[in-house]
């Protein structure tokens, strides 16, 4: 069964400091890897997308990795800040929009 | 542009009523869909359309009925509201030029059924 896990559930960081959040996939055949930014009350925003042949991509102080090998990307997010407090999500597609498989996200609370 | 709008915002139904959700798009967007988002579990793909004329079902569809008329509406119809169907629900749409173009979500209708 195609599963897209996500560690850790939630995360509680100080404002400047880095953390970086995980996602395991089971989906094949894999065709790309999207992290989606969701504020609370609101729908996901695309924040980066990745295919088999990237290892790295950033959007500002975003950056995720992949490593299709051992079907893991993180996302790391340097000096934070109070507007990065949100869910974050790793969406893993087939191929189509249709196709894709969602992960449940981590919470992420950034504090004075 | 405004993207995805959808209405409204929030909604209590008793249980056997029935209600539409409503999405627009300004973005002429062909592929539109309907997702619920449940606590802990992911967004679920509830029915998606590729085109005016043209829906399909998604992993989750039971229950909902959806059509596609013009490409710029997808509008969630809930003939029978049932108390598992309290969730919030989010549609989307994106571009079909483009390998991997992004899914642009509407903030969401939070539905609770009685």
């Amino acid at each position: 069964k195609n599963q897209v896990e996500q560690s850790p559930q939630s995360l509680i960081i100080l404002e400047g400091k880095n953390c970086t959040l995980q996602c395991n996939y089971t989906v094949s055949p894999f065709s790309n890897l999207r992290w989606y930014k969701q504020d609370t009350g609101r729908g996901p925003v695309s924040l980066t997308i990745m295919t088999f042949s990237e290892n790295t991509k950033s959007n500002g102080r975003y950056t995720a990795t992949l490593d299709a090998d051992t079907k893991q990307s993180s996302l790391h997010i340097t000096a934070s800040q109070l507007s990065d407090s949100a869910s974050y999500i790793c969406v893993v597609s087939l191929g189509t929009a249709s196709k894709l498989t969602f992960g449940t996200g981590t919470r992420l609370q950034v504090t004075l | 542009n405004a993207g995805v709008t959808q209405t409204p915002k929030f909604q209590v139904l008793k249980t056997g009523q029935s209600m539409t959700l409503q999405c627009a798009q300004d973005m002429n967007h062909e592929y539109m869909s309907w997702y619920r988002q449940d606590p802990g579990m992911g967004l679920r793909l509830i029915h998606y359309s590729v085109g005016a004329g043209i829906t399909d079902q998604g992993e989750v569809p039971n229950g909902y009925n959806v059509s596609r008329s013009t490409t710029e509406d997808f509008p969630l119809r809930l003939l029978s509201a049932a108390p598992s169907q309290t969730s919030v629900y989010f549609c989307a749409s994106r571009s079909t030029t483009g390998v991997g173009s992004p899914l642009h979500f509407g903030n969401g209708t939070r539905l609770t059924v009685t």
